[in-house]
């Protein structure tokens, strides 16, 4: 199975701040990657598809890059409303796999 | 407007069985694969199973923690997703996901997940 690293687990920040998140795959996966972001008892939404592309109606201030085995996700200036837990998930290879998740408080 | 919505959880007792259902509106459901999605209680995201489409036969694949106990299946009649879990556990218990797996020029994403529905697996 190809392992999803995420660093941090936990994250403290303001508005304002830029913040980077980072997702390691055990092997490389190309850009099949998403980013997930999930608010308390909702479901998780996509936000980054194929690595770096912003899915529709994700504000312009998150972004993904990487390939093969490093990606990252950064969110530009933070606002209140990004308070959640973001998730990477790979679909290069079966089982889909995702990270442990990074809670982000603001 | 694209809608997943789940049914079917509640409580079980270990050993037990459990078929949940998720009904799609607003997509071509036949055209997509749909996916399974569990998330035990503060924990993060599973992957569980996968159907595949008419066109790639229906097939399907699952993770290892339910091959054999659950079983995946859909009605495109019905737009209509189900999940059997059958030799229900403890660690079975989470918020289960169906989530449409949209796909375009080569690259996907789950998009959109339904709501969830809550499995608990006590005696």
């Amino acid at each position: 199975d190809i392992q999803m690293t995420q660093s941090p687990s936990s994250l403290s920040a303001s508005v304002g701040d830029r913040v980077t998140i980072t997702c390691r795959a055990s092997q490389g996966i190309g850009s099949s990657l998403v980013w997930y972001q999930q608010k308390p008892e909702k479901a998780p939404k996509s936000l980054i598809y194929a690595a770096s592309s912003l899915q529709s109606g994700v504000p312009s201030r998150f972004s993904g890059s990487g390939s093969g085995t490093d990606f990252t996700l950064t969110i530009s200036s933070l606002q209140p409303e990004d308070f959640a837990i973001y998730y990477c998930q790979q679909y290069h290879d079966y089982p889909v796999t995702f990270g442990q998740g990074t809670r982000l408080e603001i | 407007e694209v809608q997943l919505v789940e049914s079917g959880g509640g409580l079980v007792q270990p050993g037990g069985s459990l078929r949940l259902s998720c009904a799609a509106s607003g997509f071509s459901f036949s055209d997509h694969y749909m996916d399974w999605v569990r998330q035990a209680p503060v924990k993060g995201l599973e992957w569980i199973a996968r159907s595949r489409n008419k066109a790639n036969s229906y097939s399907t694949v699952y993770a290892a923690s339910v091959k054999g106990r659950f079983t995946i299946s859909r009605d495109d009649s019905k737009n209509s997703l189900y999940l059997q879990m059958d030799n229900l556990r403890a660690e079975d218990t989470a918020v289960y996901y169906c989530a449409r797996l949209y796909c375009a020029s080569g690259v996907c994403q789950s998009a959109p997940w339904g709501q969830g529905t809550l499995v608990s697996v006590s005696s």
